[in-house]
């Protein structure tokens, strides 16, 4: 079974700074991976997620996050925090039969002023 | 108005009872997925249904059940047996192309069982 691993379930930045989280997993096929935000008693919304071709992907406020195989490694990254980024951020692989996503425990970000 | 409604956003039992949860979409997506999540633990699936009148237990199904007499529509219902039930509830769907496309997911329901 493929399993996800975020690596702090709490990053602290300060405003501007850059923005790292996180994200292994381990899979036995070519993974399909996706990366994405919740804000308090919401649902998630998608932020990027990769499936084939280019390893650099890019999303949506500015983030992206670059699939390294050798790695087994999804990290998110912002150049600059801003003070809206302040969320929880998932990273979950699609599993086989039915399209499963498997998620990771999360890593909230909060951004100081 | 395109989306997923779940509904309501917050429902309060008494311990024994058993509750359902709403979720209907109007996107026409086959796939539809219920999910649970607790503070640290990410989200776990509960159950999943990829056709009217079809469905599969998830890594967590214990306690629950669903059904799927219309596309639209993927009650959950959280039985006495479920140990633990206090939990925010998020549907999702999947468009009808596959692994590679994005769950979309619905607003949540946070169940507080007391």
């Amino acid at each position: 079974a493929q399993s996800v691993t975020q690596l702090g379930s709490h990053v602290s930045v300060s405003e501007g700074a850059l923005v790292l989280l996180r994200c292994n997993y381990s899979s036995s096929v070519p993974p399909y991976l996706f990366w994405y935000v919740q804000y308090p008693n919401q649902g998630l919304q998608l932020l990027l997620k990769y499936t084939t071709g280019a390893t650099l992907v890019k999303g949506i406020n500015g983030f992206e996050a670059e699939f390294k195989k050798s790695e087994t490694s999804f990290h998110l990254t912002k150049p600059s925090a801003h003070m809206s980024d302040a969320a929880e951020y998932f990273c979950a692989v699609s599993e086989g039969y039915g399209n499963k996503l498997v998620f990771g425990a999360g890593t909230i970000l909060r951004v100081k002023s | 108005d395109g989306g997923i409604t779940q509904s309501p956003k917050y429902l309060f039992r008494k311990e024994g009872q058993n509750v359902t949860l709403s979720c209907e979409q109007n996107l026409n997506h086959d796939a539809m997925y219920w999910y649970r999540q607790d503070p640290g633990q990410g989200l776990r699936l509960i159950y999943y249904s990829q056709i009217v009148n079809d469905f599969q237990k998830g890594d967590i199904a214990e306690g629950y059940s669903v059904s799927r007499e219309k596309k639209e529509s993927f009650p959950l219902t959280v039985t006495s047996a479920q140990k633990n039930p206090t939990a925010f509830y998020l549907c999702a769907t999947l468009p009808n192309g596959g692994s590679t496309d994005t769950q979309y997911f619905g607003p949540g329901t946070r169940l507080t069982v007391l």
